[in-house]
């Protein structure tokens, strides 16, 4: 059975700053997604990840992709406060399965 | 426009009652999907349906049972509610299922925040 795990879980840091939040699986797969939920709202995708070694980037975010590793990665750039929000991975095979989310808090 | 709409966005209730959440998008995706979240944040798919056709059937009590009268709406209804039912209940489409490269971005509803007493 297919399981993800995202970490950290929790992740509170400075404007400024860069970080990266990892996403494991456990099975392969093509197909990745990241989203970002905001406290009280839906999710909101980010980048879907379609092959070994893609590169996605949109503003600060940048996320890659690694499918013999099984390993994604979400790479903040010099964060700022409206990137506070929970962000997911989910990992495609005949269902999305979703990691446990991590919730980022950037501070001024 | 919105793209894929539920209702209703609040739903509180007493155990024991009977509830519906109805969804609806306007894509022209051919699948749709009922996920619940929980009180941690964990989301977890629980039904998929593909051109009114039930695809997937996760382990789901069978007091929730789910509905497509076409492939723009797809309802949930849960008999018998229970405390555990408590949860933030979202509704998604995507142009095809997941499984290789046939599937698609995913769109999420708004969420129906469900409460019982």
């Amino acid at each position: 059975e297919l399981k993800v795990e995202q970490n950290p879980l929790f992740l509170s840091m400075q404007e400024g700053k860069n970080y990266t939040i990892y996403c494991n699986y456990s099975t392969t797969s093509d197909r990745l997604y990241w989203y970002r939920q905001d406290p009280g709202k839906s999710l909101e995708s980010l980048f879907v990840l379609l092959s070994n070694g893609a590169v996605k980037q949109e503003g600060r975010l940048m996320a890659s992709l690694d499918t013999k590793a099984r390993l994604s990665t979400l790479h903040i750039t010099a964060a700022v406060h409206d990137l506070s929000a929970t962000y997911f991975c989910a990992v495609a095979s005949q269902k999305l399965v979703f990691g446990q989310g991590t919730r980022l808090t950037i501070n001024p | 426009d919105t793209a894929v709409s539920q209702t209703p966005k609040y739903l509180v209730t007493q155990m024991g009652n009977d509830k519906s959440i109805k969804c609806e998008q306007n894509l022209g995706h051919d699948t749709m999907y009922w996920y619940k979240q929980d009180s941690k944040k964990f989301l977890k798919i629980m039904f998929s349906y593909n051109n009114k056709e039930l695809i997937i059937n996760e382990t789901v009590p069978n007091r929730f049972s789910p509905k497509s009268p076409d492939k723009a709406h797809l309802n949930l209804h849960i008999n018998s509610l229970e405390l555990g039912d408590s949860a933030v209940y979202f509704c998604a489409s995507t142009s095809g299922p997941f499984y290789g490269l046939a599937g698609g971005e995913q769109f999420f509803g708004p969420g129906t925040r469900l409460t019982v007493l």
